[in-house]
């Protein structure tokens, strides 16, 4: 069973930095790309970032570019997102997801976490 | 950016009902527009993918069909359970996601 488990939510001053981590067990880490997509309470979703399986191809919304940097550790079967500068904004509900394929372009991400609360605020 | 359209926001529908949400492309994305489910509280699940392609374990009532730029999501004979908020996301250019549309079970 694929599980996906975000952690490192919180509460963060404007201009800030959070890093945000997701626990992936249940299928071969490394052979899929993960994605962060964000929801905004009571609105729609919007996809922030994607790495390949590999680690070595990432891509960015353009309204986290420059502030955000996804990575991913597939010795340890972690994937994570770096937020630095935030804005009130940028307060969502941040989703993990596995992506269908390796690389992360034209696939789509099929399981998804539970997510976890990212509150800018002063 | 390839923005997604769908319509209607909202419907209150019956159980047993037949629905349908579309989703509009503002350019043609062939097939690769995928639908999810999301239930208050919960995060997305998908259902289609790739316009007309079910998911491991969805249940046949759910549909999707169309190509380029106008798809359409059918559930066949409603459930309760359908309580929940529809989303279409395309994946041709990096990744949008339609506005969504909330079912209500009257």
């Amino acid at each position: 069973e694929v599980q996906l488990l975000e952690s490192g939510g919180g509460l963060v001053q404007p201009g800030g930095s959070l890093r945000l981590s997701c626990a992936a067990s249940g299928f071969t880490f490394s052979s899929y790309a993960m994605s962060w997509v964000r929801q905004a309470p009571g609105k729609g979703l919007e996809w922030v970032s994607t790495v390949s399986g590999s680690g070595q191809t990432t891509y960015y919304a353009d309204s986290v570019k420059g502030r955000f940097t996804i990575s991913r550790d597939n010795s340890k079967n972690t994937v994570s997102l770096q937020m630095h500068g935030l804005r009130v904004e940028d307060t969502d509900v941040y989703y993990c997801a596995r992506r269908s394929t390796g690389g992360g372009y034209g696939d789509l991400p099929d399981y998804w976490g539970q997510g976890t609360l990212v509150t800018v605020s002063s | 950016e390839v923005v997604l359209t769908q319509s209607p926001d909202f419907q209150s529908v019956t159980p047993k009902e037949k629905v349908t949400i579309t989703c509009r492309a503002s350019q043609s994305i062939g097939t690769s527009l995928h639908w999810y489910q999301q239930k208050p509280h919960q995060s997305p699940q998908l259902l289609i993918k790739y316009a007309s392609q079910s998911f491991s374990g969805v249940p046949s009532r759910f549909s999707g069909s169309g190509s380029g730029t106008d798809f359409t999501l059918t559930i066949d004979s409603l459930e309760a359970e359908d309580a929940a908020t529809y989303y279409c996301h395309q994946s041709r250019n990096l990744g949008t996601f339609g506005q969504g549309t909330k079912l209500e079970i009257k």
